[in-house]
């Protein structure tokens, strides 16, 4: 099964409204990502979270970490309509090299 | 810093015949690893490596494919005998050492 499953699959919001995503793993990790694809592009890399950190902000995003719960959120505030895209979660695995696992994504809808 | 490139952008094959992928790493990245995404899935790790040297090929199928990063020039992925099954978007991504992943914008493949 996948290391990162992210939840829900699929989230419709109003601009202007928070999104938060969530992302759960199975085994020890040494960092996790968020990445964002808009429809048939590339992965844009959004944040890195180390293993020894709890929250990071950019911008309108925030991602916290709970390895105790094996998870972490994604939260896009007062989103706009260009935030509509999928979200992925991808962990770097202790011992893994550089290596990144994906989740399944979720994905975004912002409705103007 | 034109980032990480691949081409071609669309690739069509039909069944039987051989597809090459290729990448070029953002400068100064020696790291190159292959992903593959199957229509609304999250990205499969195929490969890892760097120049001249395979790190990590877990995720390549056993037989067909076949990955290189030469001392000079692009890393390839080299599909032979495409099937259907194969049809999907390749994504290459280099790094440093530490960390500093890098999408390109994918190959998309498909195979009639």
């Amino acid at each position: 099964s996948q290391q990162g499953e992210e939840d829900p699959q699929a989230l419709s919001i109003q601009e202007g409204e928070n999104a938060t995503m969530n992302c759960s793993y199975k085994t020890s990790i040494n960092n996790l990502q968020w990445y964002r694809q808009n429809s048939g592009r590339g992965l844009v890399h959004l944040i890195l979270i180390r293993s020894n950190e709890r929250e990071k902000h950019s911008g309108r995003l925030r991602v916290t970490l709970d390895t105790s719960k094996k998870s972490s959120s994604l939260l896009i505030t007062a989103s706009r309509a260009a935030d509509t895209a999928s979200y992925f979660c991808a962990t770097g695995l202790t011992g893994g090299g550089n290596k990144l696992t994906f989740g399944t994504g979720t994905q975004l809808k912002v409705e103007l | 810093n034109a980032g990480v490139m691949q081409n071609p952008r669309h690739l069509v094959r039909r069944r039987g015949q051989e597809a090459r992928l290729r990448c070029s790493p953002m400068k100064g990245h020696s790291h190159v690893y292959w992903y593959r995404q199957l229509p609304e899935e999250g990205l499969k790790f195929m490969v890892y490596l760097q120049k001249e040297n395979i790190i990590d090929e877990s995720g390549m199928p056993k037989e067909r494919f076949s990955a290189e990063f030469p001392k000079e020039g692009p890393s390839i992925l080299r599909i032979q005998q495409v099937v259907r099954g194969d049809s999907a978007a390749y994504f290459c991504a280099s790094s440093t050492p530490q960390y500093g992943y890098t999408f390109g914008s994918g190959t998309r493949l498909t195979v009639v």
